[in-house]
């Protein structure tokens, strides 16, 4: 198990056009979640899954932003028509439940996206 | 709601010399607490937890942390810089309920001088 992984590390692309990320979590984790991380500032909570279900969507996670997890594993986060706005570094993390004493989340590297 | 303050965004220390990154969180109750280290261009990796049990927590690369609810502070301490410890932290604090979803706060940004 080689942790969580994100594709593609990194993204350009023109205001307007419509970009998709993945995630890959740690394969034995049914709980996955979506950060958003501006420069110089903290991973803001977007969203999370647990197994397929998306129980928690984030007051910034806006009708562009949709997110899915079809069968329980991996995830999908699309933007529609980006904004420069939408620059950002999208992490994903993920965590097992339960598994008492347990808590933390484990972050994939990341996807950062330039929007020009 | 629950939120974290770390003091001071960027914070210098010449090698071999003590670190301390200071947290402040708020919570109605004490909430699980982390601290995570980035690297450039790289996701989050945790550096120790608090969930309940030691106040005194340690960690990895010889970093600890001690929890005092009475003045809400989970401060990371570390008694010698080291030049690889040059990167960005972040508190963070969990509840115990509701997806145990993260909120962190806008992190510290530790340089260490030769």
């Amino acid at each position: 198990d080689t942790g969580v992984s994100q594709n593609p590390r990194h993204k350009i692309t023109k205001r307007g056009q419509n970009v998709t990320f993945r995630c890959d979590p740690i394969s034995e984790h049914n709980r996955l979640y979506w950060y958003r991380q501006t420069l110089g500032q903290g991973p803001e909570f977007l969203t999370y899954f647990q197994n397929e279900a998306q129980l928690e969507k984030s007051r910034l996670l806006s009708d562009r932003f949709s997110a899915e997890r079809p069968k329980g594993s991996f995830s999908t986060l699309e933007i529609q028509r980006t904004e420069q706005g939408d620059s950002a570094m999208y992490l994903c993390a993920s965590r097992a439940s339960p598994e008492p004493g347990v808590y933390e989340q484990y972050f994939g590297p990341g996807t950062r996206l330039t929007v020009t | 709601a629950q939120s974290v303050t770390q003091l001071g965004s960027h914070v210098s220390v010449s090698e071999g010399a003590l670190v301390l990154l200071r947290c402040n969180y708020s919570s109605s109750v004490p909430p699980y607490l982390f601290w995570y280290v980035q690297y450039p261009n790289q996701g989050l990796q945790l550096l120790l937890k608090y969930t309940s049990a030691a106040t005194l927590v340690k960690g990895i690369n010889g970093f600890e942390a001690e929890f005092k609810k009475s003045e809400t502070s989970f401060h990371l301490t570390k008694p010698s810089a080291h030049m690889s410890d040059a990167a960005e932290y972040f508190c963070a604090v969990s509840p115990h309920t509701g997806g145990f979803k993260t909120i962190f706060g806008a992190g510290t940004r530790l340089f260490v001088k030769a």
